[in-house]
């Protein structure tokens, strides 16, 4: 059974940095790409990024690029997304997702809590 | 980058009614795909690749489309389809989702 489970989320005060991560299960986490995506509360979907198998591909949502840098570590079968400089409109769940063919968000993670507050 | 626009915004529906959903892209996508989500959970994948249903997806559901037009269909609304519906688009290396269709059962 695939699974995914983010963790490191929380209260975070504005301007800080934050390492969220998501361990992989039940697959062989070095044959995927891997993205991230966020979902504010009360509303949509809003992609963050991607990364192929190897790490030497990185593709980021252009409105986004300066914020976030994704990385993995195949070894732990974890992937990681380092936040920076947050404020208010980055709080939102965040998903880890197991991509498929055609940019098909396959599998997704139960998601991860970010408040961003004093 | 593709921006997507789902119509309608929301939607209410009785048992047995046909529903359609459309997205239409700002330019051509490479690939169109189709995520349910209710309240509290994340989203499931529905339809990939603009028809194809993902696994344990009822087949009153259906999708079609092309270059930048697409839409999700439902025949027969049932209670359980109530939830809202996302499309996204993939189009190298860039990855966009609609705004979502909230769907509401009458």
């Amino acid at each position: 059974e695939v699974k995914l489970v983010e963790s490191g989320g929380g209260l975070v005060q504005p301007g800080r940095s934050l390492k969220l991560s998501c361990a992989a299960s039940g697959f062989s986490f070095n044959d995927y790409w891997m993205d991230w995506v966020r979902q504010a509360p009360g509303k949509g979907l809003e992609w963050i990024g991607e990364i192929n198998q190897n790490s030497r591909t990185i593709n980021y949502n252009p409105s986004l690029k300066d914020k976030f840098s994704i990385s993995r570590d195949n070894a732990r079968n974890t992937l990681y997304l380092q936040m920076s400089k947050v404020g208010s409109e980055d709080t939102a769940i965040y998903y880890c997702v197991r991509m498929g063919y055609g940019g098909y968000s396959e599998y997704w993670g139960q998601g991860v809590m970010v408040t961003v507050s004093s | 980058e593709i921006v997507l626009t789902q119509s309608p915004t929301t939607m209410t529906a009785s048992p047995g009614e046909k529903v359609t959903i459309t997205c239409r892209a700002s330019s051509s996508v490479t690939y169109m795909h189709w995520y349910q989500q209710k309240p509290g959970a994340s989203p499931k994948p529905w339809i990939y690749e603009a028809s194809k249903l993902a696994s344990g997806v009822p087949d009153r559901f259906s999708g079609s489309g092309s270059g930048t037009s697409y839409s999700l269909t439902i025949n027969n609304m049932e209670a359980e389809d109530a939830a809202t519906y996302y499309c996204q688009q993939w189009n190298y290396p860039s990855i966009t989702f609609g705004s979502g269709t909230k769907l509401e059962i009458k």
